[in-house]
């Protein structure tokens, strides 16, 4: 089955700076990949997602890559603000089986 | 504020006890989920409906009892749970995309805390 690795476990940054979460995943099929950010007390929302046939995706100061062939993609977030600490979780899914999370990266946006 | 609503927001039950978590969405998505996310982990996928039947169960105990009354309303109920069940329960939802279930955004609620004691 389908295994999805987060890299880092927690992250600090300073406001304004840039944040960059990777994950890498193992099974070929996959070919959706979204983004999610869980806030304290909270459940997790959708912040960006992609598809296999694009390779990168923005949305305002978010952005997402995807390397199909390095089964790798990454959750690129400029200028950071304090609102934007959480705990982000990226997933993969072949779209016949359901999504497989990351553990989870702490952001800490310091002002 | 989430289109996935979750009721109760809180709940504290002894191991005895029986009780009922409610999830409720009107966006007519056809898939709808429950997942168990413990303190620092990501969400634990629990069941799966799809078109009101279940067609994903994770090898969960049977003291959790999923139900999907209609398509906008889906309950676990809970029975002779223990202390290590105490987490946070999140339903979600998600529309079926190209004849696939899973390849589209999952709404989640805000989840019920539950506590076992």
């Amino acid at each position: 089955g389908e295994n999805v690795e987060q890299h880092p476990s927690t992250l600090s940054v300073q406001e304004g700076d840039s944040a960059v979460i990777k994950c890498t995943y193992s099974d070929s099929a996959s070919n959706y990949f979204p983004w999610y950010k869980q806030e304290l007390g909270k459940g997790p929302q959708l912040i960006i997602d992609i598809r296999s046939n694009v390779g990168e995706k923005k949305d305002q100061r978010i952005a997402v890559t995807l390397n199909k062939t390095a089964k790798h993609f990454s959750l690129h977030i400029t200028e950071t603000q304090p609102e934007d600490s959480a705990v982000y979780f990226c997933a993969a899914s072949s779209g016949n089986t359901p999504l497989v999370f990351g553990k989870g990266t702490r952001l800490s946006v310091i002002a | 504020d989430t289109e996935v609503t979750q009721t109760p927001k809180h709940l504290v039950m002894g191991m005895t006890n029986k009780k009922s978590l409610k999830c409720e969405q009107h966006m007519g998505h056809r898939a709808m989920y429950w997942y168990k996310q413990k303190a620092k982990k990501p969400p634990e996928l629990m069941f799966v409906y799809s078109y009101e039947k279940l067609s994903i169960n994770e090898s969960v105990p049977s003291r959790f009892s999923p139900e999907c009354p209609n398509s906008s309303l889906l309950n676990l109920h809970l029975h002779a749970l223990q202390p290590e069940d105490s987490a946070l329960y999140l339903c979600a939802s998600s529309q079926e995309r190209g004849g696939n279930t899973y390849n589209s955004p999952l709404h989640f609620g805000n989840g019920t805390r539950l506590t076992v004691t």
